[in-house]
């Protein structure tokens, strides 16, 4: 089965700050790889699809990047509403989660 | 508009099987590319993917729980109901339901993510 692997696991920033969260998969899944936000309580949210494709609605200073087996989703300039946990999932065939990352105020 | 709701006990004892049921609108698992599955997440924890179903009967697993699980649709009902066998107290946590296209069927695919959410149901675990 395939493993994904997330980066940090926790990180503090301020509001404005770019940040970079890292998903790597145990074998190549192409651009399967998707991005979810979570606040405390609610139900995770898809913000990133197939990679790099925006979910509607979300906005453009969240981004993706990568294929094969790396994968990175870049919060360009952090709002307050953006302190969440953020996960990866890989897509392809089966579905496996990374282990969150949570993005903390500084 | 795609709503879900998952359904089911709150509370199990260990060694308990429990059942949850998925009722959704807005989507039917009769047609083409349309998937539905459950994932789990432990208080405090990570979201854990448990196991999906497709419009044509294709079911996926966790190869980690897939002894103890079984997933089943019922087209008619717009429903798809998750068991899992041997309930310890490590499984409890907040079960969630969601709608997740096929990813190499589905226009879009969606990179076979899942992007319609229930609510989530907490089921505890505890004699």
């Amino acid at each position: 089965d395939i493993q994904m692997t997330q980066s940090p696991s926790s990180l503090s920033a301020s509001v404005g700050d770019s940040v970079t969260i890292t998903c790597r998969a145990s074998q190549s899944i192409g651009s399967y790889l998707n991005w979810y936000q979570q606040k405390p309580g609610t139900a995770p949210k898809l913000l990133i699809y197939s990679a790099s494709s925006l979910q509607t609605g979300v906005p453009s200073r969240f981004s993706g990047s990568g294929s094969g087996t790396e994968f990175t989703l870049t919060i360009s300039s952090l709002q307050p509403e953006d302190f969440a946990s953020y996960y990866c999932q890989q897509g392809y065939i089966t579905r496996t989660f990374g282990q969150g990352t949570r993005v903390e105020v500084k | 508009q795609i709503t879900l709701k998952e359904s089911g006990p709150t509370l199990v004892k260990p060694t308990q099987t429990l059942m949850l049921t998925c009722t959704f609108s807005g989507l039917s698992l009769s047609s083409s590319g349309v998937g539905v599955g459950w994932v789990r997440q432990p208080p405090g924890k990570a979201l854990e993917w448990l196991a999906l179903v497709y419009w044509n009967d294709d079911k996926r697993y966790s190869p980690s729980l897939k002894s103890r699980l079984t997933i089943t649709k019922d087209t008619s009902k717009n429903q798809v109901v998750l068991t899992m066998a041997h309930m310890d107290p490590v499984d409890t946590g907040t079960y969630y339901c969601a709608h997740t296209p096929h990813p190499f069927i589905a226009v879009p695919n969606k990179g076979g993510g899942f992007d319609y959410w229930g609510q989530g149901i907490l089921v505890t675990v505890s004699s």
